[in-house]
């Protein structure tokens, strides 16, 4: 079974610093994707970025990009020029690309990103 | 139609109550997940569908947990005798198979408070 793990239940970054969230994952499975969404105090998961495991660029999307190291099973997400409304937790998922698997989303147990003004 | 919409929000419920929720999914996503998230935790997986076909329930769904998706649009998920540890958000996600945009899009949710 796949599993997701984030090690950082909390990361506090200054305004308009750079901050990189880790997430390491456990597959058997060679194609899939991955992704990183954030929950507002709202509640309401917003994607922030997905990977396809078959690219090896990582995704980029404005300020925030991934690193994204198969071998290793691992992937980060770093935004850059934090702003306070990136302060939210962050969750990365995982999910199977291939058609006999399971189609279902496992998420890690998220990291809360503070912003200090 | 803009986005997943659950119904209620909130739900507060006596223990061993029947409660149902609902959720609409975006129109023409043929895939609609169920999660349940405690404070603090990431969103566990209870179940989904694709069309009307309920293809996989988390093995720790107790039998008080079911859901449907009659006729492939919205979906509703009943818990039966409730008890306090049913107390969670209850999140409801689609998406459309064969898009290039896999991801889930997420409803606002439904929390339940059982006393």
């Amino acid at each position: 079974a796949q599993t997701v793990t984030q090690s950082q239940p909390e990361m506090s970054v200054q305004e308009a610093e750079t901050v990189t969230l880790s997430c390491t994952y456990d597959t058997s499975e060679s194609d899939y994707y991955l992704f990183w969404y954030k929950q507002p105090p709202s509640r309401q998961m917003i994607l922030v970025i997905r990977q396809e495991a078959y690219k090896q660029q990582n995704a980029t999307e404005n300020r925030f990009s991934v690193n994204f190291q198969k071998a290793a099973k691992s992937f980060s997400l770093k935004i850059s020029d934090s702003q306070l409304g990136d302060a939210a937790m962050y969750f990365c998922a995982y999910r199977s690309a291939r058609e006999t698997g399971t189609y279902k989303y496992i998420f890690g147990t998220g990291t809360r990103l503070k912003v200090l003004a | 139609d803009t986005g997943v919409s659950q119904n209620p929000r909130h739900k507060i419920t006596k223990r061993g109550q029947n409660v149902t929720f609902r959720c609409d999914p975006i129109s023409e996503h043929n895939r609609l997940y169920w999660y349940r998230q405690t404070l603090g935790q990431g969103p566990e997986f209870l179940t989904y569908f694709q069309n009307e076909a309920q293809l996989e329930k988390s093995r720790l769904l107790s039998d008080r947990f079911s859901a449907e998706r009659p006729k492939g649009s919205f979906s509703t998920l009943e818990i039966q005798r409730t008890e306090q540890g049913d107390s969670a958000m209850y999140l409801c996600a689609s998406s459309l198979e064969w898009s290039q945009w896999t991801e889930a899009f997420f409803g606002q949710g439904t929390r339940l408070t059982v006393v």
